[in-house]
Order: C-alpha cells, then sequence, then structure tokens
C-alpha cells in the first residue's frame, strides 16, 4: 500500500482481556518494527523483524508482549492479560531494509498508531 | 537503557519568533535524526545527520550533529501555526540496524497564533 497501515486506531478493554493490533507495512518493505508511545514519553522499541532473519524482540516488556510477522509482510502485536500500564499507543513502522543509509525508502515509515486503552 | 535528554520538554512561542532545542547523550552516535509528530500521526523524518559538526537545512528547519557526536540541536526560523507539534530526536549507533534506534522523550510545541 502507500503507507503503514495499522488497526485498529483505537481499541478500549477490560484488565485482563487480550489484544491483538495490526500492521500492513508498505509493499516491498522487508523490515518492520513496533514500538509503544506512552503519555508524555519517547518511543520505546519494541520488536523488529528484519526479511526471515530471527526477531530482535529484546525490547518487549514481558512475556504478555509478541509479535509474529505472516508471510514478510502484515504483522500482529498480541498483548495478553493486558494491565492498565499496557494503555498507550501502539506504533508501526517499516522501511526497506533495516541496516544501510537512512535516506529514501529506507527511512522508517510510521503508521498512525493504534491507541489502547485499558480500564 | 540508554537515554537522550531532549529538552525543552514542551515550549509556547510566538508565531514569527526562531525556536531551539536540543538532545544530549552520555553516549557517542553515529547518526542523528529529528522527526516530528503531528497529532493523531506517527511521527516523520524531517533531517537526518550522519557526520560530526554536520549543518543540514530543510526549508526553515536547521539541525547540527554535535561535534562530540554525543549531542544535537534543531532550529526552527520564523515558526507558523503548522509547525505545532511533537519533535522527537533519535539516535543511532555504528553498524546498529535501525531497530537500535533511541528516541528522546520529545518536545512539544505549540505555537500562539
Amino acid at each position: 500500500g502507500a503507507g503503514v497501515s495499522q488497526s485498529p486506531s483505537n481499541k478500549v478493554t477490560e484488565k485482563g482481556k487480550d489484544v491483538e493490533l495490526r500492521c500492513d507495512p508498505i509493499s516491498g518493505h522487508t523490515a518492520l518494527y513496533w514500538y509503544r508511545q506512552s503519555l508524555g514519553q519517547g518511543l520505546e522499541f519494541l520488536i523488529y523483524f528484519q526479511g526471515n532473519s530471527a526477531p530482535d524482540k529484546s525490547g518487549l516488556p514481558s512475556d504478555r508482549f509478541s509479535a509474529e510477522r505472516t508471510g514478510g509482510s502484515v504483522s500482529t502485536l498480541t498483548i495478553q492479560r493486558t494491565q492498565q500500564e499496557d494503555s498507550a499507543v501502539y506504533l508501526c513502522a517499516s522501511s526497506r531494509r533495516a541496516t544501510g543509509a537512512i535516506s529514501g525508502a529506507n527511512v522508517l515509515t510510521f503508521g498512525a498508531g493504534s491507541r489502547l486503552t485499558v480500564l | 537503557g540508554q537515554q537522550l535528554n531532549q529538552s525543552p520538554q514542551s515550549m509556547f512561542i510566538q508565531e514569527g519568533e526562531d525556536v531551539s532545542m536540543n538532545c544530549t547523550s552520555s553516549s557517542i552516535f553515529n547518526t542523528w535524526l529529528w522527526y516530528k509528530q503531528d497529532p493523531g500521526e506517527g511521527p516523520v523524518l524531517l533531517i537526518a545527520l550522519y557526520k560530526a559538526g554536520e549543518l543540514t537545512s530543510n526549508g526553515r528547519l536547521t539541525a547540527q550533529f554535535g561535534i562530540t557526536r554525543k549531542d544535537s540541536f534543531l532550529n526552527i526560523s520564523a515558526s507558523i501555526p503548522s509547525d505545532v507539534g511533537i519533535y522527537f530526536c533519535a539516535g543511532l549507533k555504528g553498524g546498529g540496524s535501525q531497530g537500535n534506534l533511541i528516541f528522546g522523550k520529545g518536545t512539544k510545541l505549540s505555537v500562539k497564533p
């Protein structure tokens, strides 16, 4: 597609429920990233995928968080047993690849985010 | 984890004024990036800096890569209402992938029309 598409744009859930957030990257982009943006905070790295390589999961805050990327395209971020502190905007980004000069198609393009509110 | 200290946290300025914000770190970075995030949108890259001392402009925006490689600043000249948003700095160490980008907490810019 023309840009990075995320759904849902807003999600309100009850504490303890599981949620799934979806990201459709730009076609042809092999690298896909998930970030979390809490109120008044910067972007917190969660996980990134590069092609068929094993994902870098070093930013996932707990084992309640997981992500997968099927067929090298669409990615789903799953949060199990949500807690109130999980409330944030979850941003997805993609780039042609994860390494190399940050210019042109290699610039991270972000989606508009999925705003999660856990009651 | 590693931190980028971005200041100021927020600022209100009169339209037409110049704006300056900066980012510092105790670590050396090989690439500095500046992003802008409009309300309800994802961040968009404004300027990328690759060499110590580099000064790069993008319209009314000018950013510099500090000589020590531990800091960067962004200037906006003659601000206008559409400059409103959150500006983030981000740093990348040499050889790292973009998955290793470290972001500052942002500077929220509000302009009085």
